[in-house]
């Protein structure tokens, strides 16, 4: 099964506009990734959240952490055009030394 | 720092061929990781190694598919007599040390069984 399930599976918004998308998952975590995915590119890292933070920030995007509601959210302030893009959240399920597991995304357009 | 490096971008099988995807981690980078994506689906782990080990094949299927990461070259990930079912992208990814700081992705390699 996934861990790691975004919504909403689709996000439209106009330029200048926030766009919230959210992330939930099932097991423990040491920490918690969002990457970006342009249409027919590889997946590019954004931010790493590790489990005993709260909140993190990187430019314009900011990360929230919840592990009593096991769930995240990535906040992209003031969008631009070339923000759309599919965004997933990604878990190591507890083990630092495997494999991530990813969401199936949420595909965010940002009309300029 | 070129990356992580995918190649072929695109390729093209007939049923029945095989197919030989190539990744060339990160310098510096000793752990490889294969994802397969469907269009509009997320990523589907198939196979974590490090160099000359497999440490975890739990996400491959049990035949057709092999995955090596010798002590020289690229990672190989490798799929016997294809079928339509495995068209799809696939990804390869690299860290220097496990997920504790994240994956470099490649571009992949869209494969079409044809």
């Amino acid at each position: 099964s996934q861990q790691g399930e975004e919504d909403p599976q689709a996000l439209s918004i106009q330029e200048g506009e926030n766009a919230t998308m959210n992330c939930s998952y099932k097991t423990s975590i040491n920490n918690l990734q969002w990457y970006r995915q342009n249409s027919g590119r590889g997946l590019v890292h954004l931010i790493l959240i590790r489990s005993n933070e709260r909140e993190k920030h990187s430019g314009r995007l900011r990360v929230t952490l919840d592990t009593s509601k096991k769930s995240s959210s990535l906040l992209i302030t003031a969008s631009r055009a070339a923000d759309t893009a599919s965004y997933f959240c990604a878990t190591d399920r507890g083990s630092t030394l495997g494999r991530l597991y990813f969401g199936r995304g949420t595909q965010l357009t940002v009309w300029p | 720092n070129a990356g992580v490096m995918q190649n072929p971008r695109h390729l093209v099988r007939r049923r029945g061929q095989e197919a030989r995807l190539r990744c060339s981690p990160m310098k510096g980078h000793s752990h490889v990781y294969w994802y397969r994506q469907l269009p509009e689906e997320g990523l589907k782990f198939m196979v974590y190694l490090q160099k000359e080990n497999i440490i975890d094949e739990s996400g491959m299927p049990k035949e057709r598919f092999s995955a090596e990461f010798p002590k020289e070259g690229p990672s190989i990930l490798r799929i016997q007599q294809v079928v339509r079912g495995d068209s799809a992208a696939y990804f390869c990814a690299s860290s220097p040390e496990g997920n504790l700081y994240g994956y470099t992705f490649g571009s992949g390699t869209r494969l079409t069984v044809v």
